[in-house]
């Protein structure tokens, strides 16, 4: 069974950068997406963006400034970096896979297994 | 694309029914196989969300049955039949029609 494990620095201070990385475990790397989501009080769940294995990427426009997304297959694993933090990116961010890919074609599909999520304050 | 929830919270006696609606504001029915890319998750404090239900009503792999997903283009309902108290939780709707993926605001469910 697939699992995902997220790990990362979970307090910076502001203009600082954001790296969280996420492991999948059980499972390959290969022929899905794997998305960025995270979740604050103020605006529930956002998705940050997505990748696959062949480092194509796709970032929510609110975001896309300030946002990578990269893989590293040899490790199964990949990470996001938001740069020039500030208090409004404290959340729990969450790691999560989405879309299937066959040879060919790939398929929308919800987010049907998640990291167990990564808390990160932003504070002087 | 922008997903409403409604009620924001919701208080249901046990075994009664409890119901979650959520409105998309374009259609979540793709015309290319005509499936509706709707999701519902659902998440209990300190846990990361669990995917219940996809395709608006495919319910997923060991989720009890007294949960289902109906609905069709913008206007989607998720039901609990007969509510547990395992059952209480936050639940999402999602879309993944397009990109960005948008999620509602939640609709908080307790016990009456």
């Amino acid at each position: 069974q697939v699992q995902l494990r997220q790990w990362g620095a979970g307090l910076l201070k502001p203009s600082e950068t954001l790296s969280l990385t996420c492991g999948v475990y059980g499972g390959s790397i290969s022929g899905y997406y794997w998305s960025w989501i995270r979740q604050s009080p103020g605006k529930g769940l956002e998705w940050i963006g997505e990748i696959n294995h062949s480092e194509s990427t796709t970032y929510n426009p609110s975001l896309k400034s300030r946002v990578s997304i990269s893989v590293d297959t040899s490790k199964n694993q990949f990470s996001l970096k938001l740069n020039s933090l500030t208090a409004a990116d404290t959340a729990v961010y969450f790691c999560a896979r989405g879309n299937y890919c066959t040879f060919t074609t790939c398929y929308r599909a919800p987010f049907d297994i998640w990291g167990q999520g990564t808390m990160v304050a932003v504070s002087s | 694309i922008v997903m409403t929830q409604s009620p924001d919270s919701l208080a249901v006696s046990l075994g009664e029914r409890a119901t979650i609606n959520c409105k998309s504001s374009q259609s979540l029915l793709h015309s290319y196989d005509n499936k509706n890319y709707l999701a519902w998750h659902q998440q209990k404090p300190g846990q990361p969300p669990k995917l219940l239900v996809s395709w608006a009503s495919t319910r997923e792999s060991g989720v009890p049955d007294r949960f289902s997903g109906s609905g069709s283009g913008t206007d989607f309902t998720l039901t609990i039949s007969s509510l547990q108290a395992e059952d209480v939780a936050v639940y999402y709707c999602q879309h993944y029609y397009t990109t960005p993926i948008t999620f509602g605001q939640g609709t908080r469910l307790e016990i009456k």
